[in-house]
């Protein structure tokens, strides 16, 4: 079955710094593939997504690009701030398959430090 | 823009009790979907519901069940509560076949 792998955390960084966390997925079919970040308390919020191969979603200063050769989506940002602190989610769905909900990583807990 | 709207957004329920969520999704969205999060866990997908029929099932124990009614909000049972069932339950819908969904902000179940 379909299946997401993420980079354990918690992440821990100074504001400004580099920030990657690494996504790679397994799927039977063609999947469209998302961040979502959960800021504490919070709800799930859509950050970027992508839909096809060598697509790059951004938003916000993420990006992420999906490669098909490497079945990956790291996020990355290049600098980061404190207000960027919460769960980052990378998940995929299959849109051409007959189950379209959206499988989930584990999260990765990142924190920013002034 | 209107939201996934869920109710209550919080929810505190005694052991062997039943509990109600409702989800209200956003207009001419055809699918809703319900996930489980527990402490410091990943989404579970336990059910979804393709123009009001349920559409796939996930990992939904059978003292849950869920419906979506004619106005397409959709309600999720859980019944005989455990305390292993304390967790945030999200409502998401989406209109374009998996390539999109929305997310409600959740209700935090607190089972004691």
């Amino acid at each position: 079955g379909d299946s997401v792998t993420q980079m354990e955390g918690p992440v821990t960084l100074s504001e400004e710094a580099f920030l990657t966390i690494n996504c790679t997925y397994t799927a039977t079919g063609y999947p469209s593939l998302f961040w979502y970040v959960q800021y504490p308390g919070e709800g799930l919020q859509l950050l970027l997504k992508a839909t096809k191969a060598d697509d790059k979603g951004s938003n916000k200063g993420f990006e992420a690009t999906y490669r098909k050769e490497t079945t990956s989506f790291h996020l990355e940002k290049g600098s980061v701030q404190v207000s960027d602190s919460a769960v980052y989610f990378c998940a995929l769905s299959d849109p051409g398959g007959s189950a379209r909900q959206l499988t989930f990583g584990s999260g990765t807990q990142l924190t920013v430090l002034p | 823009a209107a939201g996934v709207i869920q109710s209550p957004r919080h929810l505190i329920k005694e052991k062997r009790e039943t509990a109600t969520l409702k989800c209200y999704p956003i207009p001419r969205h055809d699918t809703v979907y319900w996930y489980q999060q527990g402490p410091g866990q990943d989404p579970q997908f336990l059910i979804s519901f393709y123009e009001k029929m349920q559409s796939d099932k996930g990992s939904i124990p059978d003292r849950f069940s869920a419906q979506q009614f004619s106005d397409y909000h959709s309600e999720l049972n859980m019944s005989s509560l455990e305390l292993g069932d304390s967790a945030l339950y999200f409502c998401a819908s989406s209109s374009d076949r998996g390539r999109g969904y929305t997310f409600g902000s959740g209700t935090r179940l607190t089972v004691v």
